[in-house]
């Protein structure tokens, strides 16, 4: 149980268009979700944390305008990158923990955006 | 605020021997969680053991096993009979309610040579 799934595994784009991502939890009900972004050789990063329903809550640092976070449902989480460029490129990973273990996250697999 | 410190950015290990990664953490908080994950060469996140901080006794899973020193705040994660398998990043990894999210260390490359 507790399978998290993210779409696409990997995507490239070039500079200026708008990319999202889907993250979504597969057998239970995911009251919060979480974004990270990952670095080669570097730990995770939080971006920003949403709740079913509510607005996300952006890390500082983060800009909300770039990256919209939409939690519209307990099982789909999206995060769209918008007007992307190079430096945007980088591993990005979604995680999701429920009401019943709530102190724990599952990861899904990750996106690999490049921005060409 | 909460940190995570890992101390060792590589370790190497020779196959079925054992390994300690080192994780020392501070919080203020009296209730909280500890994770180790793993993450291989694909990048996935792998959940390894998780402890309680108001349990004493050690979290145990197969190969692995937690020395939780609350006091020196210290979480350590030991491998036994280590496997090829087991090479990857080790993230150490801090919860509390009052955050109510991760914080990660920076990680142990873990290598398993033959």
């Amino acid at each position: 149980g507790a399978v998290v799934s993210q779409h696409p595994s990997w995507v490239i784009c070039k500079s200026g268009t708008s990319v999202k991502i889907e993250c979504r939890s597969l057998d239970f009900q995911a009251t919060t979700m979480f974004w990270y972004r990952q670095f080669p050789k570097q730990s995770l990063m939080l971006m920003a944390t949403s709740n079913e329903g509510s607005k996300a809550t952006y890390e500082q640092g983060v800009e909300k305008d770039k990256f919209l976070i939409n939690h519209a449902s307990l099982t789909l989480s999206t995060l769209t990158v918008t007007s992307a460029h190079p430096e945007d490129s980088s591993f990005y990973i979604c995680s999701a923990s429920g009401v019943t273990n709530y102190n724990e996250q599952f990861f899904g697999p990750g996106t690999r955006l490049t921005v060409l | 605020a909460q940190t995570v410190t890992q101390s060792q950015p590589e370790m190497s290990v020779q196959e079925a021997e054992t390994v300690t990664l080192s994780c020392t953490y501070d919080t203020s908080e009296s209730d909280y969680y500890l994770f180790w994950y793993k993450q291989p060469p694909s990048r996935q996140m792998i959940l390894v053991i998780r402890q309680e901080a108001y349990k004493q006794q050690n979290a145990t899973e197969n190969r692995f096993s937690v020395n939780f020193q609350k006091a020196a705040k210290s979480f350590s994660l030991k491998i036994s009979d280590s496997q090829l398998g087991d090479a990857a990043m080790y993230f150490c990894a801090l919860y509390t309610g009052t955050a109510s999210k991760l914080t990660f260390g920076t990680g142990t490359r873990l290598q398993v040579t033959l």
